[in-house]
């Protein structure tokens, strides 16, 4: 089945820089790629996601490239805030049953003011 | 809309125990699944559902059992509760059609199994 590996698994930085988180992936059936936040004792929520016909996404300071040939997708923050503190999750799906994602392990990001 | 409502919130059993985590959705989603989260794994797939009837195993399904008998429940059974299986446990639903979409969780089950 598929694998996704995210890293880093922790990332602190200062706030106004950016910040990259990279997930790689097995199955090159793969062709949805979407990202989730979870704020500390909350639920994840999706915030950007991307299909495997696009390179690249933005959705104002957030953006997700996405490389099919060498199975990866990377989430760019920019201007980073102390809101933007929280883990987050890639995944992926081929589509094939359902909405069935395999997630990444998650990053820890702290914005350190 | 409630969206995606889990109960309980907290639950400890024991070693052996059995218990169902109720899962309910009002977005009229075909698609349901449970996640289980535990520290640096991330959410693992336990077993999910493109239908009323119809459910399938994920990840991690040792353990669970599951029904999908309406649209709107999908609930988690474990049969013989084990320390193991102390966890996180999220329900998510989607719109199921010819492109994934958003996955819309619940907020959460904790289990403690002593």
């Amino acid at each position: 089945g598929e694998n996704v590996e995210q890293h880093p698994s922790t990332l602190s930085v200062q706030e106004g820089d950016s910040a990259v988180i990279k997930c790689t992936y097995s199955d090159s059936a793969s062709n949805y790629f979407p990202w989730y936040k979870q704020e500390l004792g909350k639920r994840p929520q999706l915030i950007i996601d991307i299909r495997s016909n696009v390179g690249e996404k933005k959705d104002q300071r957030i953006a997700v490239t996405l490389n099919k040939t060498a199975k990866h997708f990377s989430l760019h923050i920019t201007e980073t805030q102390p809101e933007d503190s929280a883990v987050y999750f890639c995944a992926a799906s081929t589509g094939a049953a359902g909405n069935k994602l395999t997630f990444g392990g998650g990053t820890r990001v702290l914005v350190k003011p | 809309n409630a969206g995606v409502t889990q109960t309980p919130k907290f639950q400890v059993l024991k070693t052996g125990q059995s218990m169902t985590l109720q899962c309910a959705q009002d977005m009229n989603h075909e698609y349901m699944s449970w996640y289980r989260q535990d520290p640096g794994m991330g959410l693992r797939l336990i077993h999910y559902s493109v239908g009323a009837g119809i459910t399938d195993q994920g990840e991690v399904p040792n353990g669970y059992n599951v029904s999908r008998s309406t649209t709107e429940d999908f609930p988690l059974r474990l049969l013989s509760a084990a320390p193991s299986q102390t966890s996180v446990y999220f329900c998510a639903s989607s719109r199921q059609g010819r492109h994934t979409g958003e996955l819309f969780f619940g907020e959460g089950s904790r289990l403690t199994v002593l």
